[in-house]
């Protein structure tokens, strides 16, 4: 069965970057694209980007655009998400998610509390 | 920037039938539909719906989801106390270059 396996809760100082994993089981890692939304407290999600996870290519949300980068180890079948120049505001749940071939997602991580604190 | 629209709350008795609505515009349900997703406090979104509004195949057929020019809906019936969750819709915007999600509905089953 498809598993999205994230990594743990981080605590960054303003400023600071942030990298959270997505691994990947149970299906071809490459057939597939890889999004990352964030959720912050009692907010509905919010689209960050995605990744092919097959040819690379990246697509990113014009609000994150310069301070974000999706990549992807195929050995490892495993997607990251960085997030830099982080401010208060950053702090959210972040998500990994697997697009169902062109139409929405169909499995989701279980999600990686980022909080920014000084 | 332009958002997807839904209800902030939505009520209805045990077993009745609920409907959440979704408005967009044709940028974005009007152009490929909408998602839906179930959230329940400290869980990640599940899926209910895909945009072609066909169903994950470990969702019941209490959940059925369609639409209607710019405007997408999801009908939860029969309702169960653990149908109590919030619901988001989301769509791709070809104009925004980006997934947009709506506000959220949260349903109280009474």
């Amino acid at each position: 069965q498809v598993h999205l396996v994230q990594s743990g809760a981080e605590v960054e100082k303003p400023g600071a970057s942030v990298k959270v994993s997505c691994k990947a089981s149970g299906y071809t890692f490459t057939s597939y694209l890889i999004h990352w939304a964030r959720q912050a407290p009692g907010q509905g999600p919010e689209w960050m980007g995605r990744i092919d996870a097959g040819s690379g290519e990246t697509e990113y949300s014009h609000k994150f655009q310069g301070r974000v980068t999706i990549s992807r180890d195929t050995s490892a079948s495993t997607a990251y998400m960085e997030l830099s120049s982080l401010r208060s505001e950053d702090t959210a749940v972040y998500y990994c998610a697997r697009e169902k071939g062109g139409t929405s997602w169909d499995y989701w991580g279980q999600g990686t509390l980022v909080t920014v604190s000084s | 920037q332009a958002g997807l629209t839904q209800p902030p709350s939505v009520s209805q008795g045990l077993r009745q039938t609920a409907t959440l609505t979704c408005t967009g515009n044709s940028n974005n349900i009007g152009y490929e539909g909408a998602a839906w997703l179930q959230q329940h406090q400290g869980h990640p979104p599940k899926p209910l719906s895909y945009r072609n509004n066909n169903r994950p195949s470990d969702i019941s057929g209490r959940f059925s989801a369609s639409r209607s020019g710019n405007t997408a809906s999801l009908t939860i019936a029969d309702l169960q106390p653990e149908d109590e969750a919030d619901y988001y819709c989301s769509a791709w915007d070809n104009s925004l270059r980006l997934w947009l999600f709506g506000g959220g509905t949260k349903l109280t089953v009474l």
